[in-house]
């Protein structure tokens, strides 16, 4: 029973445009939620969070939505980057418990 | 500032060997987790050990199991393996009093088993 899913296994997106990763769980007392990003022969690097009190965290061109009540988040990359081209991990947690992770997505951006 | 390193990059074995992998945390890290990653698959956690005791435990079988030495390095040892035991094995280190939510992650051993 996946706790965190990514549904969509791959993505593509022209670069400058906007990259929308997507991201749903099961688990309502999850609190805390990090997307991580990881390159090939490198472990994830972590990229942005948000607790659950919140509904928006921004860091320069990456943004993270958060709707409870749907048990939705997203992450946005705008502009969009060849360099960001990577495997995208949501991952969540509740308190002090380990790190749940989804699946995956691969990000494409195309020059 | 060195971040989490971890050996051996690679590692074949056979069915029914041990292995041991190596993981030193980022500097200023007491916590140590370790996770499988299958291919196709997010991280699974395995367990994690803070002051030298393993303070919460995934759903691994005991053939699983791990030490933390006093320099906060760690160790994660795997009995009688099976061919479903391939995978990448990852570290992550972090600290309750700085980075309590972040976790940091090493650059994996790939195990095959065959």
């Amino acid at each position: 029973d996946q706790q965190v899913k990514q549904n969509s296994p791959s993505l593509s997106v022209q670069e400058g445009r906007i990259s929308i990763l997507n991201c749903d769980y099961t688990n309502s007392m999850f609190d805390y939620f990090l997307w991580y990003k990881k390159y090939p022969a490198e472990g994830p690097t972590f990229l942005i969070s948000i607790s659950s009190i919140k509904d928006k965290n921004e860091d320069g061109r990456f943004t993270v939505f958060l709707n409870k009540s749907a048990k939705h988040l997203s992450l946005h990359i705008v502009p969009s980057q060849p360099g960001d081209s990577a495997v995208y991990f949501c991952a969540a947690r509740s308190g002090n418990t380990p790190l749940v992770f989804g699946k995956g997505t691969r990000l494409s951006v195309i020059a | 500032d060195a971040g989490v390193t971890q050996s051996p990059t690679h590692l074949i074995k056979t069915r029914g060997q041990q292995v041991t992998l190596r993981c030193s945390p980022k500097s200023g890290h007491d916590t140590v987790s370790w996770y499988q990653q299958a291919l196709g698959q997010g991280p699974q956690f395995i367990f994690q050990y803070y002051e030298e005791e393993e303070r919460q435990r995934g759903n691994f079988p005991d053939r699983f199991s791990g030490h933390q030495f006093p320099n906060y390095s760690s160790e994660l040892n795997v009995n009688a393996l099976l061919l479903g035991d391939s995978a990448l094995y990852l570290c992550a280190s972090s600290s309750p009093r700085t980075d309590a939510y972040e976790q940091y992650f090493g650059p994996g051993t790939r195990l095959t088993v065959t």
